[in-house]
């Protein structure tokens, strides 16, 4: 079935730690992949997207992204978390040229930062 | 540029009562898509708009919800009567839909439902 799968419900790292939020897609052609992030009592913030050529994607506040086709993947990387990066975070698609444009979103993983 | 607006920001109403859920997207976007958000898991969509017309209503309850898109502009999203699992946000987004980088999706706030 086609689904979009983010492993990790919730995770917690210290302030300055890397971080590394996975996602993975089952779909028959590659799709438009995005990532948003959401804080308490917020709408959803892009943080950047994939649509095709260079399968490491910069975004805002610092995220990265690398688009991995072997595994089917799109995780969500920081190389140093800071405090104001706790928040949920959605893993979304749009599979291309089926002229269905809505977002299917991941569970969400939940980021909490220690100091 | 505006962002997406949408109105009111929180409702609280009683089982069987009605709501209504106002949105107004980005200036120019002919896409626009309502999804309702349960605690704890990602949006889902219940209706898509192109323009003024419906594209996909396939996960909207329609015994009980309803949207529209006067002028392809602003939306409303309606549930009458409401029932205790309809307690979410609902979510309104925009897209210019051209193909390619123009299908990202920018969402409004949310309007955070609860019905008691």
């Amino acid at each position: 079935a086609q689904s979009v799968t983010q492993p990790d419900i919730h995770i917690t790292v210290s302030e300055g730690a890397s971080l590394e939020l996975r996602c993975n897609y089952s779909y028959g052609a590659t799709p438009y992949l995005f990532w948003y992030v959401q804080s308490p009592g917020q709408g959803l913030q892009l943080l950047l997207k994939y649509f095709s050529g260079d399968t490491l994607v910069q975004g805002i506040k610092g995220f990265e992204a690398e688009f991995k086709r072997s595994q089917s993947s799109f995780n969500l990387r920081k190389p140093s978390v800071h405090w104001s990066d706790a928040a949920e975070y959605f893993c979304a698609v749009v599979v291309p040229d089926t002229g269905r444009r809505a977002l299917t979103f991941g569970s969400g993983t939940r980021l909490q930062v220690q100091p | 540029e505006a962002g997406v607006a949408q109105s009111p920001r929180y409702k609280i109403i009683e089982k069987r009562q009605s709501v209504a859920f106002w949105c107004n997207p980005i200036s120019g976007h002919a896409t626009l898509y309502w999804y309702q958000q349960i605690l704890g898991q990602g949006p889902k969509l219940l209706i898509q708009f192109q323009n003024n017309g419906v594209v996909d209503d396939s996960q909207l309850p329609k015994d009980r919800f309803s949207a529209e898109r006067l002028k392809g502009v602003d939306s409303t999203l309606k549930i009458q009567p409401a029932k205790l699992e309809d307690s979410a946000v609902y979510l309104c987004a925009s897209s210019l839909s051209g193909g390619g980088r123009s299908e990202t999706q920018y969402f409004g706030p949310g309007t955070r439902l609860l019905v008691l």
